[in-house]
């Protein structure tokens, strides 16, 4: 089956300190996203990429899609307190049916004052 | 703009009682829908999908099953609750971009 690995499991930052989470498919995707969970909350949608070699930013937070479709990574320039959480890669594989998500392990970000 | 909601938001629950989760999204018609789990600290399992009313396919064999009465409700139930079945369990529904998740139910089984 489709599996998608994440890593690190887990990373402290000092606060201004940069953050990147990779993230890698055994099969090539057709999109992935990714998504941040707040401690007690549900997984928020962040973005999607879509094309090989995509690469997207949103603030402080730069996403790359790999030209084979099958990693991706989330960096984050200048860690703040706000940037706590778990960060999520999805990938999308399509069925015929209907798109299923397939969610990585996680990475768990904790920023240190 | 389409909203989703989940309910109840904690539950605790003995062992072999029954269960029934349900969610609900506005705004939209006809939407994929989808049930995860979340282990404590774990990431998240994809346990049932649905296109449609009336139509459920099964990601892993559970103690759980899943309903689509309705085009914009999912239900998910079990006739009796294991240990195993604690977690956090999250409603979601698919759209162009991505994906957007219920606030979910945290299930304890004691």
């Amino acid at each position: 089956g489709q599996q998608v690995m994440q890593i690190p499991q887990y990373q402290h930052v000092q606060e201004g300190e940069d953050f990147t989470t990779y993230c890698n498919s055994s099969t090539t995707l057709s999109n992935i996203q990714w998504y941040k969970q707040r401690p007690g909350g549900h997984p928020v949608f962040l973005i999607q990429l879509v094309k090989s070699g995509e690469v997207k930013k949103q603030k402080r937070l730069t996403f790359q899609f790999g030209e084979a479709k099958k990693n991706s990574s989330l960096h984050i320039t200048a860690t703040q307190t706000t940037d706590v959480g778990t960060y999520f890669c999805a990938g999308l594989f399509n069925t015929g049916t209907a798109s299923k998500l397939t969610f990585g392990t996680g990475t768990r970000l904790q920023v240190m004052l | 703009s389409q909203t989703i909601h989940q309910w109840p938001a904690t539950l605790v629950q003995p062992v072999g009682s029954p269960l029934s989760l349900e969610c609900t999204v506005e705004g939209t018609s006809n939407p994929n829908l989808y049930w995860y789990r979340q282990a404590a600290g774990r990431g998240l399992q994809l346990l049932f999908y649905s296109v449609g009313i009336g139509q459920i396919s099964s990601e892993v064999p559970q103690n759980l099953s899943a309903s689509r009465p309705q085009d914009r409700q999912f239900i998910l139930s079990s006739k009796k609750l294991l240990l195993s079945d604690s977690g956090f369990y999250l409603c979601a529904w698919s759209w162009e971009s991505g994906y957007t998740f219920g606030s979910g139910t945290r299930l304890t089984v004691v």
